[in-house]
């Protein structure tokens, strides 16, 4: 099945430094990409996703790549704020229908001021 | 709008007892998940309903979990003879449709079993 790889698992940067964060899938056929951050004690909170006809997707600081060839996309945060501290994860469907999600095991990043 | 909402918000039990948790999803979503999230990592799937049915419950880990939906809309997921190792943060998520794609979690129930 489905197996997602996420690096690094935590991440430290100064406030305004950018942020990157990657993912790896084993699945050719996953074919929808989002990610999600997830402050302590609350749920997932959908930030970006990226479809796998797409190679870019930006919304404001945040940056979303896939490279499907080599089965990898990454987050890319610039301007990073003391706000955007969490958890941030990968995740990638499997199947066509885009229903159940696989996710990476997290990366914690910290910005600080 | 309302999001996902789910309840208890924490729940602790015992060895060997029975839990229901239960997940309200967005207004109008036909599709609805639960997931699992052990500390450290990320959500790992259970089931996942399209209205009524249980579409994929390939995610159970034994026969001890179980899921209904009957009005397709309220999830209550069922624990039956409760082990520590269950203990771990439940998700639900639900989606417009199953061919769309997002998905949007709720605040998760943390069940403790003692």
């Amino acid at each position: 099945g489905e197996n997602v790889e996420q690096h690094p698992s935590t991440l430290s940067v100064q406030e305004g430094d950018s942020a990157v964060i990657k993912c790896t899938y084993s699945d050719s056929a996953s074919n929808y990409f989002p990610w999600y951050k997830q402050e302590l004690g609350k749920g997932p909170q959908l930030i970006i996703d990226i479809r796998s006809n797409v190679g870019e997707k930006k919304d404001q600081r945040i940056a979303v790549t896939l490279n499907k060839t080599a089965k990898h996309f990454s987050l890319h945060i610039t301007e990073t704020q003391p706000e955007d501290s969490a958890v941030y994860f990968c995740a990638a469907s499997i199947k066509q229908a885009g229903t159940a999600l696989i996710f990476g095991k997290g990366t914690t990043l910290s910005v600080s001021s | 709008g309302a999001g996902v909402s789910q309840t208890p918000s924490n729940k602790v039990t015992e060895k060997g007892k029975y839990v229901e948790l239960r997940c309200d999803p967005i207004s109008g979503h036909t599709a609805l998940y639960w997931y699992r999230q052990s500390l450290g990592q990320g959500p790992e799937f259970l089931i996942y309903f399209q209205g009524t049915g249980a579409a994929d419950d390939s995610g159970l880990p034994n026969d001890r979990f179980f899921a209904v939906r009957p009005e397709g809309s309220v999830s209550t997921l069922k624990i039956q003879r409760t082990e520590r190792g269950d203990s771990a943060v439940y998700l639900c998520a639900s989606s417009l449709s199953h061919s769309t794609d997002t998905q949007y979690f709720g605040p998760g129930t943390r069940l403790t079993v003692l």
